[in-house]
């Protein structure tokens, strides 16, 4: 079955640096990934998405890649602020399941002032 | 509005007995779901419902049921708890597949 692999599990950066988070899927079939971000007492929250028809998205400071060949994908965010320090989890869809998701054991991100 | 919402928000509830947590929307989204979160494992699918009437097992079905009565709610059953069932519970919605999924704020459950 489908498998989402997410690396750094933690990551800690200074306010003003950028933060890359990177996940590997299993299923050459997966055609939708989304990427959450879930603050503290929160249920997560989709911050941006990518479809298999695009290699790159890009939404103010966020940005995500999606290398079909290498079955991965990548979330950038720039000029990180405080605000950004969350828990982010990506996700794929698995082939055969109607759009249902799989997600990534997530990333605490840090980010000091 | 209101969005998605859960209840209760949390419960503390003894092995062997059963539970409903319940979920409702109020953007007429097709499609509703449940998850658990566990720490270090992310959120993993329970259960998943892609409109009235009709609902599919996810990754970890066993233990739980759901209906979908109609297109607002989406409650979820645990029969017999046991301890392992322990956990942050989910629910979200979405529109259609491949589209946003909105959670709900979650309900915190504690099998003892």
């Amino acid at each position: 079955g489908e498998n989402v692999e997410q690396h750094p599990s933690t990551l800690s950066v200074q306010e003003g640096d950028s933060a890359v988070i990177k996940c590997t899927y299993s299923d050459s079939a997966s055609n939708y990934f989304p990427w959450y971000k879930q603050e503290l007492g929160k249920g997560p929250q989709l911050i941006i998405d990518i479809r298999s028809n695009v290699g790159e998205k890009k939404d103010q400071r966020i940005a995500v890649t999606l290398n079909k060949t290498a079955k991965h994908f990548s979330l950038h965010i720039t000029e990180t602020q405080p605000e950004d320090s969350a828990v982010y989890f990506c996700a794929a869809t698995y082939g055969g399941s109607q759009g249902n998701l799989i997600f990534g054991k997530g990333t605490k991100l840090s980010v000091k002032p | 509005t209101a969005g998605i919402t859960q209840a209760p928000t949390s419960q503390i509830l003894a092995a062997g007995r059963s539970m409903t947590l319940r979920c409702t929307q109020d953007m007429r989204h097709n499609a509703m779901y449940w998850y658990r979160q566990d720490l270090g494992l992310g959120l993993r699918l329970i259960h998943y419902s892609n409109t009235a009437g009709t609902t599919g097992k996810g990754e970890v079905p066993d233990g739980y049921s759901v209906s979908r009565a109609n297109t607002d709610d989406f409650p979820l059953t645990l029969a017999s708890a046991v301890p392992s069932q322990t956990s942050v519970y989910f629910c979200a919605s979405s529109a259609g597949n491949y589209n946003e999924q909105f959670f709900g704020p979650g309900t915190r459950l504690t099998v003892l």
